[in-house]
């Protein structure tokens, strides 16, 4: 069964600093899609960034990269120049086939950012 | 382009009560995903629903049931609430069923006591 472990449950940042979030994956299946999301306090998960099992190329999203190494089965998020308002739960996700459909996300438990001034 | 919306943003009930949430999905989007979220946990998925049929469906129990409606909006029901259901309720829509590109709504915080 598809598995995201994150295994900081919390890290701390000094603002305008590089920050790395881990994250590993378990999966037998060739294709697959890892996201990795923002929870704000606010409650809402904010998209940022999309890898596929088959991109060659680790993906880029402005401030956010994602560090992919398919034979570890890693995928960690690097934020480059923390911000103050980077603060935030980071939910690392991959895209469960057997889920009954083909949409739903599994999620890892979380690692809480912290950006100090 | 308005983006998923959800209501109530709180709600409180009781044991044993049922609950209705409701779910906007974003403009042309025509999948809707339900998650729930317990308290520092990641969200784990309950159902999806497509074209207004359900599409799949996590390890919840019968008595967490749903609807989507012709506009792609849709309903997330709960009977007989239980002290463990209480959770923040999360809505994600996307254009397509493949999970890539998934918009979330706010969430409702439901309490049960």
């Amino acid at each position: 069964a598809q598995k995201i472990t994150q295994t900081q449950p919390g890290m701390f940042v000094q603002e305008k600093e590089a920050v790395t979030l881990d994250c590993t994956y378990d999966t037998s299946d060739q294709s697959y899609g890892l996201f990795w999301y923002k929870q704000p306090s606010s409650g809402e998960m904010i998209f940022l960034i999309y890898q596929g099992s088959y991109d060659e190329q680790n993906a880029t999203e402005g401030r956010y990269s994602l560090n992919f190494q398919k034979a570890r089965k890693s995928a960690n998020l690097v934020i480059s120049a923390s911000q103050l308002g980077d603060s935030a739960m980071y939910f690392c996700a991959m895209r469960d086939p057997y889920g009954g459909s083909q949409g739903n996300l599994i999620f890892g438990k979380g690692t809480k950012l912290s950006v100090k001034p | 382009e308005t983006g998923v919306t959800q209501s109530p943003t709180h709600l409180i009930k009781t044991r044993g009560q049922q609950v209705t949430l409701r779910c906007s999905s974003q403009s042309g989007h025509n999948t809707v995903s339900w998650y729930q979220q317990a308290l520092g946990q990641g969200p784990q998925f309950i159902f999806q629903y497509y074209r207004e049929e359900e599409n799949g469906r996590g390890n919840f129990p019968p008595r967490f049931s749903g609807l989507q409606f012709p506009n792609y909006s849709s309903e997330l029901n709960v009977n007989a609430l239980e002290l463990d259901d209480s959770a923040l309720y999360l809505c994600a829509s996307s254009l397509e069923t493949s999970g890539r590109g998934q918009f979330f709504g706010p969430g409702t915080r439901l309490t049960v006591l």
